[in-house]
């Protein structure tokens, strides 16, 4: 079965540090990965997403999310944070092997605070 | 190009009576997929759609159900209104369906009370 992790309810950052946000999978295939965001009293937006070829992905506002499938790990990440950046993360998988239990699951969501 | 939609965006409603929630997908996408938002349970997938057949369904009981028209707009329909159904509802669109992934575009979702 599909499964996906975000190990951390909240990520505190000062602005201009870096940032991580967290995310782990498990899928019996090769997974498809997405990283979207939301602000309040809105619908998600998509941010990145990998399918397959290079580890590094870029994606709007900044972001970008690694790959590692020896950990199968698809961390967010962002070389300098932006008070605007304050908001919900989802991480998310789709198992590439189609079958009727194939479907894309969102993780718990992390918050996001950017401290000026 | 116009986003997704999704009428009406507030909606009270008392325990026992019924809902119907719309969707209009962005123009060209033909998969639909619904979700449930709360804050103890998080984002749950509750049914995708494409091409009007339902692809796959979440573990949601039978008082929910969905269909999708000709022109890729999306209906949901929760029955038998409980208290715990409160929630906010969350359309995406997107091109199309597996086997290949693509990302989804969200509507602004609808936030359903029930009292």
């Amino acid at each position: 079965a599909q499964s996906v992790a975000q190990p951390e309810d909240q990520v505190n950052v000062a602005e201009g540090n870096p940032l991580t946000v967290k995310c782990t999978y498990s899928v019996s295939g090769n997974p498809y990965l997405f990283w979207y965001v939301q602000y309040p009293n809105r619908g998600l937006q998509f941010l990145l997403k990998y399918i397959t070829g290079d580890n590094l992905v870029k994606g709007s506002y900044g972001f970008e999310a690694e790959f590692n499938k020896s950990q199968t790990s698809f961390h967010l990440k962002k070389p300098s944070a932006l008070v605007s950046d304050s908001a919900l993360y989802f991480c998310a998988v789709r198992d590439m092997i189609y079958s009727s239990a194939s479907k894309i699951i969102f993780g718990s969501g992390t918050r996001l605070s950017i401290r000026p | 190009k116009a986003g997704v939609t999704q009428t009406p965006r507030y909606l009270i409603k008392t325990r026992g009576q019924q809902v119907t929630l719309s969707c209009s997908p962005i123009s060209g996408h033909r998969s639909v997929s619904w979700y449930q938002q709360t804050p103890g349970q998080g984002l749950q997938f509750l049914f995708e759609y494409f091409s009007e057949t339902q692809r796959n369904k979440g573990n949601f009981p039978g008082r929910f159900s969905g269909r999708q028209f000709s022109n890729s707009r999306s209906e949901m329909n929760v029955s038998t209104l409980e208290l715990g159904d409160s929630a906010l509802y969350l359309c995406a669109s997107s091109l199309g369906s597996a086997p290949v992934s693509y990302e989804q575009y969200f509507g602004p979702g609808t936030r359903l009370t029930v009292t």
